[in-house]
């Protein structure tokens, strides 16, 4: 069972927005802003998506954005497209100095 | 551009020591200040950190591991280290080095990963 709540699934046509949610507690999400989110594609690594809560590195398209409220942190993605069909994981910091994780979302683009 | 290898054995014994690098190019893993992480994912399965070792050298262990975990940077080499005692079939697991920055959630770049069995 992993530390952080993400729904096992979620689908969107092209071009619709989708939001994936991440739940957990004030011990990690709430009590932090050390909030990401990683996009794995079959047999790859996964690719930091967005960083800090909202923060995206350079490279990724401003499609991606993330928010926090309270212990619930959420990665929305706008203007779906085909290549955006993954996996994400999303990761935060928590009070005992450790990283933990979700248990992964499978975005299915239709 | 900073970019990640990991290597290693592909196939380790149950109770014997997971053994991995991570080769560090385009950077130096003493210059800056950065973390160089462990990560692992079970196949099919999430991710998991294991830990971190500081361009100074401190480390920082997944409480869930700490007793079987030890990360090292090698400074002349440019590279760091994992080393994992008393494994079992749970550990395996594709594994993937990766760089933090000093602060916040910037775990970037990432290696390709290495998958490592455990099978007698």
């Amino acid at each position: 069972q992993s530390a952080l709540t993400q729904p096992a699934s979620v689908s969107g046509s092209p071009g619709q927005s989708i939001t994936i949610s991440c739940t957990g507690t004030s011990s990690d999400i709430g009590g932090y802003n050390y909030v990401s989110w990683y996009q794995q594609h079959p047999g790859k690594a996964p690719k930091l998506m967005i960083y800090d809560v909202t923060n995206r590195p350079s490279g990724v398209s401003n499609r991606f954005s993330g928010s926090k409220s309270g212990n619930t942190a959420s990665l929305t993605i706008s203007g779906l497209q085909a290549e955006d069909e993954a996996d994400y994981f999303c990761s935060s910091h928590t009070s005992s100095s450790s990283w933990v994780f979700g248990g992964g979302t499978k975005l299915t683009v239709l | 551009q900073v970019q990640l290898q990991e290597s290693g054995p592909g196939l380790v014994k149950p109770s014997e020591t997971l053994s991995l690098t991570c080769s560090v190019s385009g950077g130096s893993v003493s210059s800056g200040s950065y973390y160089w992480s462990w990560f692992r994912q079970p196949p099919g399965k999430g991710l998991e950190w294991i830990g971190y070792v500081y361009y100074s050298g401190s480390t920082h262990y997944n409480p869930s591991l700490k007793s079987r975990v030890k990360i090292s940077l090698d400074t002349p080499k440019n590279q760091f280290s994992l080393n994992l005692k008393y494994v079992t079939a749970a550990d395996t697991a594709l594994y993937y080095c990766a760089r933090k920055a000093d602060y916040g959630s910037l775990f970037e770049p990432w290696g390709q990963g290495t998958l490592v069995t455990v099978s007698s």
